[in-house]
């Protein structure tokens, strides 16, 4: 039931764009999207409810396509604070309302 | 606004001692909660979850449990700790109810156990 992310680690340059994938094999319900920075607790990006459905704010984006049960989540135009990792967190269909699961977290390394 | 306070923020116990970590919510009624453990570099494993005083659900069976006295206070407990148990606790909250929202991680308890 843990939704898959890929790729596991990705290093960028400033300025350059990043894609992160969640595949999960159940029907979802809702997508969360969080990002941890070391040492530190996760912390809330954005939540897709609908298939179909596009969220971004400032350069930040995700999308959420039901039918694949897939989500992406899409980086701009990277600026070093975007480095961490990034967690995606799924909600089935049929499941306790409100619990996610988690994938493993795609490390994001973005350098000057 | 609403907070969440963990505590202690870094704990050392050895193999077989009790644990008591505590979460606090401020600014928000009847919430959700969520104990999770997150093991050294691995995602979130959801242990515990509340949408209510008394009332909790466990997601992976093992030595630990969890309570809640308390609308906003969310308690986890082991009467023996093992090695395993060693990892970053988590607490986080959401609002209740039946949509599903975003949740808000506390600062986190980091175990280990010797």
């Amino acid at each position: 039931q843990q939704p898959v992310q890929s790729p596991q680690a990705v290093i960028l340059r400033e300025g350059e764009d990043a894609v992160i994938n969640c595949s999960s094999s159940k029907a979802l319900y809702s997508v969360h999207w969080y990002r941890q920075k070391h040492g530190e607790a996760p912390v809330f990006l954005m939540i897709l409810l609908k298939g179909g459905e596009q969220k971004g704010h400032d350069k930040i984006s995700a999308s959420f396509n039901e039918k694949k049960q897939q989500s992406s989540l899409y980086l701009t135009a990277s600026q070093l604070s975007y480095s961490g990792t990034y967690f995606c967190g799924t909600e089935l269909y049929g499941g306790s309302q409100g619990n996610l699961i988690f994938g493993k977290g795609t490390k994001l390394s973005v350098k000057p | 606004s609403q907070t969440i306070h963990q505590w202690p923020a870094t704990l050392v116990q050895p193999v077989g001692s009790p644990l008591s970590l505590e979460c606090t919510v401020e600014g928000t009624s009847n919430p959700n909660l969520y104990w999770y453990r997150q093991a050294a570099g691995r995602g979130l494993q959801l242990l515990f979850y509340s949408v209510g005083i008394g009332q909790i659900s466990s997601e992976v069976p093992q030595n630990l449990s969890a309570s809640r006295p308390q609308d906003r206070q969310f308690i986890l407990s082991s009467k023996k700790l093992l090695l395993s148990d060693s990892g970053f606790y988590l607490c986080a909250w959401s609002r209740g109810g039946t949509l599903s929202y975003e949740q808000y991680f506390g600062p986190g308890t980091r175990l280990t156990v010797t």
